[in-house]
């Protein structure tokens, strides 16, 4: 298996912009999580999903963020409209259970937002 | 809140010693504690899981050490190669439900040559 799957790697925009990154999980695993890594807050989730389904979006940060999982082999997270402040790089993640098992990341996508 | 607390944010050690890292966690319930790596532009990975039955386990240079009474656990990387410098994660979380993994702040590891 190729592993996590994202893209892009990176991104630079403007603020006001709206930024879609894009992630394919590893096949066969019935989660998937969105973090969000920064060297004030660590490594921040933002929300996950099980077999499709968004079960927590609490850690995301403002309305301007959504995330979608149309089927088992995607999931997109949108930010519109993007500030300074979003700049940071996002992990997608997937793994087999919810918890008790390794989590697999991406190698994530690294947003500046200027 | 289910928190996991790691320190030390940052540790610098000379070619051939003992990095510890410790972690802290407040949920009894969790049964799962990995350690990740990080490299610069890369995602973690793990490096190595323990369970609550035993008290260590080792892999390699890398053992972690458990004290469930205490909350406790910490990874020591022995003989440490400049190689090993990045960041380090710890987790918890519990095998089914809903306990997803809670992460610790991430201990960045330079070992100088």
């Amino acid at each position: 298996d190729a592993g996590v799957i994202q893209s892009p790697r990176h991104e630079v925009t403007e603020m006001g912009q709206e930024v879609t990154l894009r992630c394919k999980p590893i096949s066969g695993h019935d989660y998937l999580f969105w973090y969000r890594q920064t060297m004030m807050r660590g490594l921040e989730l933002l929300i996950y999903f099980n077999n499709n389904v968004p079960i927590d979006d609490s850690g995301m940060p403002e309305d301007r963020f959504s995330a979608k999982m149309p089927n088992a082999s995607f999931s997109t997270l949108k930010i519109q409209p993007s500030e300074p402040r979003d700049s940071a790089v996002y992990f997608c993640a997937s793994s087999l259970i919810a918890g008790g098992d390794t989590q697999y990341f991406g190698p994530g996508t690294r947003l500046t937002v200027l | 809140q289910q928190q996991v607390k790691q320190s030390p944010q940052s540790l610098i050690v000379q070619k051939g010693g003992i990095s510890i890292i410790n972690c802290a966690y407040e949920n009894t319930a969790f049964d799962y504690f990995p350690w990740y790596q990080q490299f610069p532009g890369k995602g973690p990975a793990l490096l190595i899981a323990i369970r609550p039955d035993v008290s260590e386990k080792k892999e390699g240079r890398f053992t972690i050490s458990f004290n469930k009474s205490a909350k406790q656990f910490s990874l020591h990387i022995m003989d440490s190669q400049p190689g090993d410098s990045a960041t380090y994660f710890c987790a918890a979380s519990r095998e089914g439900g809903s306990y997803i993994p809670t992460f610790g702040r991430g201990t960045s590891l330079i070992v100088h040559p």
